[in-house]
């Protein structure tokens, strides 16, 4: 069984600086993606950025990026230039992909989340 | 736009009261997902429907039911909730056809039990 480990329950940082949340996750597979969720106060879950394991370039989507760490399984979220918009609870997720094809449910392994706080 | 609604966000019931929890999506995906997510916890996955077929996890309690009537409403039934079960019940949906697809997530329901 997969298993995700955010090792940081809370992080506190000043508008405008970077942050970098941590996760490792353990699996034997080789076929994988992995993905960052962001769930703000009182909303719904969104999608941050995801890496497929194949890929060895870094994903980026603006001010997020992540560096993906294949040999160590890790896999961490940088936030650049944050914003108070950014204070929210952030889930690393693991997701094994089927064998052949992709028809059906592709499960998330959720971490234990790092609660994260911009301030101004 | 809503994509994933779940009504209502609050609900309080009594200890072994029968209770529903409901999720609607407006995006035509083949999957849905219910989440069970206890205060600072990770998201647990409970089931999901692929279309009609109904996947449980092995280790979800016999007291959680779902039904799909069609493919935008899914419901989460609970038939004797007990204390433990207060939880925010999350329901998310995805396409079921993507590699590496995103699931799309609803608000949630914080499920309160006296």
């Amino acid at each position: 069984a997969q298993t995700v480990t955010q090792s940081q329950p809370e992080m506190s940082v000043q508008e405008a600086e970077t942050v970098t949340l941590s996760c490792t996750y353990d699996t034997s597979e080789s076929n994988y993606y992995l993905f960052w969720y962001k769930q703000p106060p009182s909303r719904q879950m969104i999608l941050v950025i995801r890496q497929e394991a194949y890929k060895q370039q870094n994903a980026t989507e603006n001010r997020f990026s992540v560096n993906f760490q294949k040999a160590a399984k890790s896999f961490s979220l940088k936030i650049s230039d944050s914003q108070l918009g950014d204070t929210a609870m952030y889930f690393c997720a693991f997701m094994k992909l089927p064998s052949s094809v992709i028809q059906g449910a592709q499960k998330l392994v959720f971490g234990q989340g790092t609660r994260l706080t911009i301030n101004p | 736009d809503a994509m994933v609604i779940q009504n209502p966000r609050y609900q309080v019931t009594q200890f072994g009261k029968p209770v529903t929890l409901s999720c609607s999506q407006t995006l035509n995906h083949n999957v849905m997902y219910w989440y069970q997510q206890k205060s600072s916890q990770a998201p647990k996955l409970l089931f999901h429907y692929y279309d009609k077929d109904f996947n449980n996890e092995a280790d979800t309690p016999d007291n959680f039911q779902s039904r799909r009537p069609n493919t935008s409403f899914c419901f989460l039934d609970i038939r004797s909730p007990g204390l433990g079960d207060a939880a925010m019940y999350l329901c998310a949906t995805s396409r079921g056809d993507h590699r590496g697809e995103t699931q799309y997530f609803g608000p949630g329901t914080r499920l309160l039990v006296l």
